[in-house]
């Protein structure tokens, strides 16, 4: 079936420095690829998809592209803010047979920025 | 807005104490899922509703239940909740094999 494999953290960075979570994912054929955020005491919200090879997803600064030949979907922002200090976790479907949407999570990786 | 709400937001039980966690959406999804996640790791498929099909993950204990009464609603029973079983648990619906969306959870401690 398909996998992923996260970056382990927590990541601490300072307000306005770069961002690179990495993900990368083994699958049959071209799945959608997804990142979430859990804020503190939250449910997971979608942050940003993309649903096939080469596609770039990007939401509220962040991006990720889906590169097929790394089979990578490591996630950027160029300016990370406090309030992104979250637990971000990259996903795909499970893949096969199954005919609903459920998801492989990676691990999660917690980021914390210090103002 | 179309959502997925979850009630209550926390909840306290004793050990022992059957406890019932509750999730409706307004999505008017055909699959919910019922999650189960610690500290902050990645959270755990307990099971999902396919319409009222219901389908149980292997490793999922037996003292979790769960209900689907119509498309809106589905409930989460812990028959006999030990300490093991505090946790944030997670409600999430989508249509088929499009994206998840999720409740902003439960947070059940287990006294």
């Amino acid at each position: 079936g398909n996998s992923v494999t996260q970056m382990e953290g927590p990541v601490t960075l300072s307000e306005e420095a770069f961002l690179t979570i990495n993900c990368t994912y083994t699958a049959t054929g071209y799945p959608s690829l997804f990142w979430y955020v859990q804020y503190p005491g939250e449910g997971l919200q979608l942050l940003l998809k993309a649903t096939k090879a080469d596609d770039k997803g990007s939401n509220k600064g962040f991006e990720a592209t889906y590169r097929k030949e790394t089979t990578s979907f490591h996630l950027e922002k160029g300016s990370v803010q406090v309030s992104d200090s979250a637990v971000y976790f990259c996903a795909l479907p499970e893949g096969g047979s199954s005919n609903t949407g459920k998801l492989i999570f990676g691990q999660g990786t917690t980021l914390q920025v210090k103002p | 807005d179309a959502m997925v709400i979850q009630n209550p937001r926390y909840q306290v039980t004793q050990f022992g104490k059957p406890v019932t966690l509750s999730c409706s959406q307004t999505l008017n999804h055909n699959v919910m899922y019922w999650y189960q996640q610690k500290s902050s790791q990645a959270p755990k498929l307990l099971f999902h509703y396919y319409d009222k099909d219901f389908n149980n993950e292997a490793d999922t204990p037996d003292n979790f239940q769960s209900r689907r009464p119509n498309t809106s609603f589905c409930f989460l029973d812990i028959r006999s909740p030990g300490l093991g079983d505090a946790a944030m648990y997670l409600c999430a619906t989508s249509r088929a094999k499009g994206e998840q969306f999720f409740g902003p959870g439960t947070r059940l401690t287990v006294l």
